[in-house]
């Protein structure tokens, strides 16, 4: 089973709204990390946060971590139209020796 | 900087055909990932490589492989294609070594498509 796990699989807003995603993961981690993708292009990191670390912010995002939950949310605020895309959590495991992304959450941000 | 580079972007195989796919990394980036996303299965890592040696893999059969050459760059190979191998296949480079515990940044893809 994957070791990330996003919620919703979906969810659409309307412009200046926040927006937020939860991920679940299973085991030990040393660092979490969301990606973005927008239809059609490559994956771009957003914020790595570590195992050590609660909360992180860049920009209108925010990244809460919870290792007591093995759980991570991210918060988009003043959603743009541009912030439409699918986003992904990622942890590797305990060992640094895999990778593995969750489902996705698909965002789409209403003009 | 330029960003990684994957060539090529797109490619059409028949089953039973091999395939190779090249990937530059950041320069100056050591450690290449390599990645399937599949609408199915998602995101699935395949291997990582560092310095010319396979340093992690994914649970992937055997008919996919890859090598890193002294320059960093990469290159992905699939055997005996099947239908289920069509994807995006994605590289990614980071630059400290420690492979997957790390930021990656990501080249635009390969897309796959078997026949």
């Amino acid at each position: 089973s994957q070791q990330g796990e996003e919620d919703p699989q979906a969810l659409s807003i309307q412009e200046g709204e926040n927006a937020t995603m939860n991920c679940s993961y299973k085991t030990s981690i040393n660092n979490l990390q969301w990606y973005r993708q927008n239809s059609g292009r490559g994956l771009v990191h957003l914020i790595l946060i570590r195992s050590n670390e609660r909360e992180k912010h860049s920009g209108r995002l925010r990244v809460t971590l919870d290792t007591s939950k093995k759980s991570s949310s991210l918060l988009i605020t003043a959603s743009r139209a541009a912030d439409t895309a699918s986003y992904f959590c990622a942890t590797d495991d305990n060992y640094g020796q895999n990778f593995v992304f969750g489902p996705g959450t698909r965002l789409s941000v209403l003009p | 900087k330029a960003g990684v580079t994957q060539t090529p972007r797109y490619l059409i195989k028949t089953r039973g055909q091999q395939v190779t796919l090249s990937c530059s990394p950041i320069s100056g980036h050591r450690s290449v990932s390599w990645y399937q996303q599949t609408p199915g299965q998602g995101l699935q890592f395949l291997f990582e490589y560092f310095s010319e040696t396979q340093r992690n893999k994914g649970n992937f059969p055997g008919r996919f492989s890859g090598r890193q050459f002294s320059n960093s760059r990469s290159e992905m190979n699939v055997s005996t294609l099947e239908l289920g191998d069509s994807a995006l296949y994605l590289c990614a480079s980071s630059p400290l070594g420690t492979g997957v515990s790390e930021t990656q940044y990501f080249g635009p893809g390969t897309r796959l498509l078997v026949l």
